[in-house]
């Protein structure tokens, strides 16, 4: 079955550290994969997205997110978080296929002054 | 460019009437859009596939008659949720595929969504 596993529901840092959201799936072809961050009562923004090519993506506000096809992995990382990061925080998976999305169930952050 | 927009951004209506919700890509022409819908605090839920000239197609488990959706040119697509009910309230997501971007082969462009109260 093609699934996308966000396993941290809720992740709290302080400001300045490390950031990793970890996403991984499960998708019978080729899979394509985006990150999406979602502030309270907004639409979606794309952060980065994976294609083919350089398996570490480089996507906007500084995050990046690398593609581990051995480990149908793609988390995402940031080396210095910001309070403006906080929010939610969604991969998802697509394929040429049917063209639809699978999203997983969302990482909330929350940043610490 | 790839931008989408949605309108309302907010509605408010009673129980037992109906609500249109507009989707609209505005510097590209998607023959593919779809509707998706958000419960707080949760992940986004595929509703419908919407097709430019043809029948949408649902997802199991979604009320088609319910939720009827038109995507009569290629940049417009509407949500329909007929005889709403305070349970039909819900964040609405639209998104559109440019068969002509660079990302033809699989990237959605997201609209901003439409939050929907039924009293």
């Amino acid at each position: 079955a093609q699934s996308v596993t966000q396993p941290d529901i809720h992740i709290t840092v302080s400001e300045g550290a490390s950031l990793e959201l970890r996403c991984n799936y499960s998708y019978g072809a080729t899979p394509y994969l985006f990150w999406y961050v979602q502030s309270p009562g907004q639409g979606l923004q794309l952060l980065l997205k994976y294609f083919s090519g350089d398996t570490l993506v480089q996507g906007i506000k500084g995050f990046e997110a690398e593609f581990k096809r051995s480990q149908s992995s793609f988390n995402l990382r940031k080396p210095s978080v910001h309070w403006s990061d906080a929010a939610e925080y969604f991969c998802a998976v697509g394929g040429s296929g049917t063209y639809k999305y699978i999203f997983g169930t969302g990482t909330r952050l929350k940043v610490l002054a | 460019g790839a931008v989408v927009s949605q309108h309302p951004s907010r509605v408010i209506c009673k129980s037992g009437t109906s609500v249109k919700i507009e989707c609209r890509s505005l510097d590209f022409q998607a023959t593919t859009m779809f509707w998706y819908r958000q419960f707080p605090k949760q992940s986004l839920m595929l509703m419908a596939t919407s097709n430019e000239g043809s029948k949408a197609t649902y997802e199991q488990g979604v009320e088609k008659d319910k939720f009827l959706i038109n995507h009569a040119s290629l940049t417009l697509s509407t949500l329909t949720v007929t005889s709403a009910h305070p349970e039909d309230s819900s964040f609405y997501i639209c998104s559109a595929r440019d068969p002509a971007g660079q990302g033809a082969v699989i990237e959605q462009y997201f609209g901003p969504g439409t939050r929907l109260t039924v009293t």
